[in-house]
């Protein structure tokens, strides 16, 4: 059973870079079959994808957000994470990492359970 | 960016009765490329649906999805306590934008 799961720090300071990591277990990340995304939710508003990757191809990002945002694969880990730079208040959200899959016409199919990033002096 | 309308904002039914959501979106997605998420508070989402009208894995049967081009429904055919939740579509033919969502509570 595939499962995804988010780490990084919780809290940012406004201006910083916000960085986080999915680990993927169960399952190699290495697959033709499959997308890794990152989709944000701010407090009691709705969802937001931020971009996603394969792990052998180009990132595709949000425009609203493609000049703060990096997303980057590690196999050897099989992680793959997330930058975002000079961060706001804005940026305040639940972090989501997902898969996308061939299977379900790339819809993202499994989900990690999230992680909340606060950011705040 | 295509932009997705979810109408309406809150559903109120009760257990046992129908639900019928709609996702409007402002330009064409096909219909291969439109989802539907189900997300209960501190939950991730669940997908239920892709492809406009293929149930995710292990999904029951009454929930189901329709349509084509713009405009598009989430059915659920007898609601169950549990379905209670806010439900998003997604499409993905274009980059890849949400809904912002109907909330469906019990009436």
């Amino acid at each position: 059973q595939l499962q995804l799961q988010e780490s990084g720090p919780g809290l940012v300071k406004p201006s910083e870079t916000l960085s986080l990591t999915c680990t993927v277990s169960g399952g190699s990340i290495r697959s033709s079959y499959y997308y890794w995304g990152w989709i944000r939710q701010p407090p009691g508003k709705g969802l937001e994808w931020i971009g996603s990757l394969s792990y052998s191809g180009s990132p595709s990002y949000n425009p609203s957000l493609e000049s703060r945002v990096a997303i980057s694969v590690d196999t050897s880990k099989n992680q793959f994470s997330l930058k975002v730079t000079s961060v706001t208040a804005g940026d305040t959200a639940v972090y989501y990492c997902a898969r996308h899959s061939i299977t379900t016409t790339f819809a993202f199919d499994i989900w990690g359970q999230g992680t909340l990033v606060t950011v705040s002096s | 960016e295509i932009v997705l309308t979810q109408s309406p904002g809150t559903l109120s039914l009760s257990p046992g009765e129908r639900a019928t959501l709609s996702c409007r979106a402002s330009q064409s997605v096909g219909s291969t490329y439109l989802a539907w998420y189900q997300q209960k508070p501190g939950q991730a989402p669940r997908l239920l649906i892709y492809g406009a009208s293929s149930r995710a894995t292990g999904i029951p049967d009454r929930f189901s999805g329709s349509g084509s081009g713009t405009d598009f429904t989430l059915t659920i055919s007898r609601l169950e306590p549990e379905d209670f939740a806010v439900y998003y579509c997604q499409q993905y033919g274009s980059s890849y934008t949400f809904g912002q969502g109907t909330k469906l509570e019990f009436k």
